[in-house]
């Protein structure tokens, strides 16, 4: 079956430590996205990348990093530097920038202590 | 950045249809309306999505004013698997970026 896999479903982190989740895609899509979503609250843009090798800023992405090596993988980590990384964070891909339809993983929530 | 307004919650009888209202009042004229809900602990799903008529699928139909400062979209007969949050989301055509508000939590009663 095509889709999006992120893992783990569950991280927990010691303050201070960098962490990175992953996201895998078999949807051949050229356009994939990381998004933030705290208790309660919508979507927030973090990064997001066009096609390989190249990705850009969303509205968030301070303490964030991001690469795009190959055209399935888009793996997020979150630096010591984000002030407040405690979140559900979700993946999407599309099979361009400009598709109607983003799909979404099944999210991984990332717990800092 | 264009906004949407929605209700907080809303509480539908099985069986029945629902109409989940939007209020977008700063749209632009290339601003397209798309429609994504959420199940719990889950990622967003695909609803539909529309920029001046209305638009019918399988899942919903989405009904757009005709001064496209709101839209409704409607289930024609909510089931307890459609209890969810919806979102309404407007997507800047220049940037393809989605602005996320914070939802309708839908409860479908059985």
């Amino acid at each position: 079956d095509g889709g999006i896999t992120q893992s783990p479903k569950y991280l927990f982190r010691k303050e201070g430590q960098n962490v990175t989740l992953s996201c895998e895609q078999n949807l051949n899509h050229d356009a994939m996205y990381w998004y933030r979503q705290d208790p309660g609250q919508g979507l927030r843009l973090i990064y997001y990348s066009q096609i390989v090798n190249d990705f850009q800023k969303g509205d968030i992405a301070e303490g964030y990093s991001v690469s795009r090596e190959k055209k399935e993988s888009f793996p997020l980590t979150v630096t010591s530097a984000q002030k407040n990384p405690t979140a559900f964070y979700l993946c999407a891909s599309s099979m361009r920038q400009g598709a109607w339809e983003q799909y979404f993983g099944p999210g991984t929530r990332l717990t800092v202590t | 950045d264009a906004k949407t307004t929605q209700p907080n919650s809303m509480e539908s009888n099985e069986e029945e249809p629902v109409h989940l209202p939007c209020n977008h009042s700063t749209i632009s004229g290339t601003d397209y309306i798309h429609w994504y809900r959420q199940l719990p602990s889950q990622g967003p799903e695909y609803v539909i999505h529309g920029l001046t008529s209305n638009v019918n699928n399988r899942m919903a139909s989405l009904a757009i004013a005709e001064d496209r400062k709101s839209s409704t979209l409607i289930l024609h007969r909510a089931t307890l698997r459609d209890a969810a949050v919806y979102y309404c989301i407007l997507r800047d055509v220049s940037t393809y970026k989605y602005i996320f508000g914070t939802g309708t939590r839908l409860k479908v009663l059985a």
